[in-house]
């Protein structure tokens, strides 16, 4: 069974430092990975994607790693603001001949801290 | 805005009543999609429409029933829903015609709907 398993559940930092979030997935096969933000109120926003032969992508403060041979990937935020504050949800999308519906993991709620 | 847009973003209706939810995308995509946000839940794939012809049909129960009259627009029509099916109901548009997505989605802001 398709699996995108995320950690922490929630997490709390003071603006200006930094934080990593975790992806543990079972997809199969696999296709690319993505992480989204979602503001609360609002529908998510593609923050990354990454296929297999990519391990790292960044988008302005944000920088995705994974890791094909581990099925992990992280999602780690730089010099956090006050505006990361939001959802962040891994996505993880079969290839060819896998499930037509990609995986959506249950999402890390940040919280950043003046 | 996302391209996507939803109407309207928060509904409370009663058991008996029958609403809908509308969609509509402006991005040219080919592919849309219906999905429920539950709390601490992940997101829950309901439909999917490809060329405006229905390629997923995730399960759903009958009291939800979609439409997708072209390519631009989707709609959820609502009928005597229970309270369980309050949720954030979230449209997304794909240029992925297949329908796996596979290029990401673009979502829209949502519809908050509470059921009393």
């Amino acid at each position: 069974k398709n699996q995108v398993e995320q950690s922490p559940q929630s997490l709390i930092i003071l603006e200006g430092k930094n934080c990593t979030l975790q992806c543990n997935y079972t997809v199969s096969p696999f296709s690319n990975l993505r992480w989204y933000k979602q503001d609360t109120g609002r529908g998510p926003v593609s923050l990354t994607i990454m296929t297999f032969s990519e391990n790292t992508k960044s988008n302005g403060r944000y920088t995705a790693t994974l890791d094909a041979d581990t099925k992990q990937s992280s999602l780690h935020i730089t010099a956090s603001q006050l505006s990361d504050s939001a959802s962040y949800i891994c996505v993880v999308s079969a290839g060819s001949g896998g499930s037509y519906i990609p995986t959506f993991g249950r999402g890390t709620s940040l919280i950043v801290h003046p | 805005e996302t391209g996507v847009t939803q109407t309207p973003r928060h509904l409370v209706m009663g058991m008996t009543n029958k609403k809908s939810l509308k969609c509509e995308q402006h991005l040219g995509h080919n592919a849309m999609y219906w999905y429920k946000q539950s709390a601490k839940k992940p997101l829950e794939l309901m439909f999917v429409y490809s060329l405006e012809e229905r390629v997923e049909n995730n399960s759903v129960p009958s009291r939800f029933s979609p439409e997708c009259p072209n390519s631009s627009h989707l709609f959820l029509h609502l009928h005597t829903l229970q309270p369980e099916d309050s949720a954030l109901y979230l449209c997304a548009s794909s240029q992925d015609p297949s329908g796996r997505a596979n290029y990401g989605y673009t979502f829209g802001s949502g519809t908050r709907l509470t059921v009393v």
